[in-house]
């Protein structure tokens, strides 16, 4: 059965450093998505990605970050420079884009702990 | 505007008896629901959805949901627990089929403890 993958599944940075986190969806897919959750604290969407342009965001995804999809497969989340609260869970997802309720499949996480 | 409760965050049941892990949402318009599972290091993994055709709706794994509008509620079941099926369930909302916005709405999450 076909997955979404991430990696890497462990990422530790130094505040202020710039961090990549790199997602595989799947492969007929044409929606892309970042989610995260903070330690305690319940997902949060971050943005949506479709035909190589953002297609929603939330009031999380602020200049500090930005999403590519550097080649036809990969889909990657940007964070320029690392502030401790960017510490989380990240998910990536992806969906058909046939209905707009399209089922989002969701890849295992990153976790990225900032020092 | 839409948001997702859930009311226990954590359950413990005895293998073989029945699972209640319970949803209540808030949206200004109709919903789309949706439960994910999440096992220990893996991704979340759709369960069942909701999206306005009949109100009981059936999973995989042996779960099932039932939509009922009167009450906000989305609540999961399962007649009888596996040891398997101890993990974290998040109820999810979406207004897309309205909206068309795609971006999903989590509960907080429910961790299923399942004793032998």
């Amino acid at each position: 059965e076909p997955e979404v993958t991430q990696t890497p599944s462990h990422q530790v940075t130094q505040m202020g450093q710039e961090v990549i986190l790199r997602c595989v969806p799947i492969s007929n897919h044409l929606y892309f998505y970042w989610y995260r959750q903070i330690l305690g604290q319940k997902v949060e969407f971050l943005v949506s990605f479709y035909n190589n342009e953002i297609s929603e965001k939330s009031e999380i995804f602020d200049d500090q970050f930005s999403v590519e999809r550097p080649d036809g497969s990969n889909f990657t989340l940007k964070i320029r420079s690392t502030k401790l609260e960017d510490s989380a869970m990240y998910f990536c997802a992806s969906s058909e884009e046939i209905t707009s309720t399209d089922t989002q499949y969701f890849g295992p996480g990153t976790r990225l702990t900032v020092l | 505007a839409q948001s997702v409760t859930q009311l226990d965050s954590h359950v413990s049941v005895s293998e073989g008896t029945p699972v209640l892990l319970r949803c209540n949402y808030s949206s200004s318009y109709s919903p789309s629901l949706f439960w994910y599972v999440q096992h220990p290091n893996k991704g979340l993994q759709l369960l069942l959805k909701y999206t306005s055709a009949a109100t009981l709706v059936k999973g995989i794994n042996g779960f099932e949901a039932e939509f009922k509008k009167s009450e906000t509620s989305f609540h999961l079941t399962k007649p009888s627990a596996h040891m398997s099926d101890a993990a974290e369930y998040f109820c999810v909302v979406s207004a897309s089929a309205i909206t068309g916005r795609r971006a999903l709405t989590f509960g907080s999450g429910t961790r299923l403890q399942v004793q032998p």
